[in-house]
């Protein structure tokens, strides 16, 4: 089984842009949530989304948005590029979104604004 | 808010040597994780710790939690350059909470092992 995917791996945008990054999770999994990680940091929670409604946000502006499809692939949105958000961005897939499950990530895509 | 930190965040150790890394987080929770991180790549599930008391073991990597003391160590055992890499803890939100999905990480550690 294909683990989780992502799209595009990597991704150079100019300030002020817009991007969308794609998520497809494990077959089976319905539940998707993203990260951000800066480079030398821990990953950062940015939403969680499970059978398409959002269960989680983290503390970012709303300049981010994310959505989940009715196959439970999902995209996370970023309007108004700052350089700031270039890191690499991690889709974690899950089964559900409580109980007993554990969270795959990714490969990530890069994201660099300038 | 929950918060969790790791030390040491830089290790740098001799191949054959043993070490712990520790992770200490700040609210109830019911699950731990542990990842590595190879450079440029994404995250690698080591280990998911449950309950008090759980122990897992995989190679030269021994995961263990006290959920008392809210706290975790990795344990590397006679350690082979092939350990280099990040290694990150992960809480999850308590159950309840509104953000009970959410993983809340550590700042990582970086393992390096020299021959």
């Amino acid at each position: 089984d294909a683990g989780v995917t992502q799209s595009p791996t990597h991704l150079i945008k100019t300030r002020g842009q817009h991007v969308t990054l794609r998520c497809s999770p494990i077959s089976g999994h319905k539940s998707v949530s993203w990260y951000q990680q800066v480079l030398g940091q821990g990953p950062q929670f940015i939403f969680q989304y499970y059978e398409k409604e959002e269960r989680g946000r983290g503390n970012f502006p709303d300049r981010f948005s994310a959505r989940q499809f009715p196959n439970y692939s999902s995209e996370l949105n970023v309007n108004a590029l700052l350089l700031g958000d270039s890191a690499l961005y991690l889709c974690a897939s899950s089964f559900r979104d409580r109980g007993l499950t554990e969270a795959f990530f990714g490969q990530g895509t890069r994201l660099t604004v300038v | 808010e929950l918060k969790v930190e790791q030390n040491p965040l830089f290790l740098s150790m001799q191949e054959g040597k043993n070490y712990t890394i520790y992770c200490n987080y700040s609210t109830t929770s019911d699950r731990l994780y542990w990842y590595r991180q190879d450079p440029g790549k994404s995250l690698e599930s080591l280990f998911v710790l449950l309950s008090n008391g759980a122990v897992k073991q995989e190679g030269r990597l021994m995961a263990s939690l006290d959920t008392k003391a809210r706290l975790s160590t990795l344990h590397i055992t006679a350690a082979v350059h092939d350990l280099s890499a990040t290694y990150f803890c992960a809480v999850r939100g308590n159950a309840g909470g509104t953000s009970y999905g959410k993983l809340t990480f550590g700042q990582g550690t970086i393992l390096t092992v020299h021959p």
